[in-house]
């Protein structure tokens, strides 16, 4: 049972646009949600994360959007540059981010020149 | 932003023998230590909570028995693969949580075991 799904394998975007990556729960316990960035063979990169009190948080390019009513936060990446190529996970956790996370499967962003 | 390392970054065992992969934080004391396993074009799945100085909280369906965690300091969890066999061949990253209640976990960089 998949309590964090990432629907999307991969989506391509043209550089300078914006890329939006999509994810959604189904654990009504969780209270924190974190985007980490991901290249193969190498550990996960947080990237930014939000509490379940809150329904956005900007940091630089990147804002997270949560709707807690809906199950679904999403990443918003503006502008999309080619080094934003790779996979990116969406976690959750229900100890406020200091327990062990829920992994979705990941979405492999492109971005094209 | 805080570093954890791991070693070795990959393994080749035969069949039956035993690996230990050691993670640690270098910049920061770790309380709270997680490992996480990765297959091929799967997500990462948490395998075990590892705290200093208690026995680690394994996750349903992980044997604690084949996969032994200690973490005997601040800094320092090991994961070690008892005998071994292909279908333990995988991805193993840890993570590590601040003593100030970081939110954030950071990862170390994975150990690829392969076992023939």
């Amino acid at each position: 049972d998949q309590q964090v799904k990432q629907n999307s394998p991969s989506l391509s975007v043209q550089e300078g646009r914006i890329s939006i990556l999509n994810c959604d729960y189904t654990n009504s316990m969780f209270d924190y949600f974190l985007w980490y960035k991901k290249y193969p063979a190498e550990g996960p990169t947080f990237l930014i994360s939000i509490s379940s009190i809150k329904d956005k948080n900007e940091d630089g390019r990147f804002t997270v959007f949560l709707n807690k009513s809906a199950k679904h936060l999403s990443l918003h990446i503006v502008p999309s540059q080619p080094g934003d190529s790779a996979v990116y996970f969406c976690a959750a956790s229900g100890g406020g981010g200091a327990d062990g996370l829920t992994f979705g499967k990941g979405t492999h962003l492109i971005i094209q020149p | 932003g805080a570093v954890v390392s791991q070693h070795p970054s990959w393994v080749i065992c035969k069949s039956g023998t035993s690996v230990k992969i050691e993670c640690r934080s270098l910049d920061f004391q770790a309380t709270t230590m997680f490992w996480y396993r990765q297959f091929p074009k799967q997500s990462l799945m948490l395998m075990a909570t590892s705290n200093e100085g208690s026995k680690a909280t394994y996750e349903q369906g992980v044997e604690k028995d084949k996969f032994l965690i200690n973490h005997a300091s601040l800094t320092l969890s090991t994961l070690t693969v008892t005998s071994a066999h292909p279908e333990d061949s995988s991805f193993y990253i840890c993570s590590a949580v601040g003593r100030r209640g970081v939110n954030e976990q950071f990862f170390g960089p994975g150990t690829r075991l392969t076992v023939l």
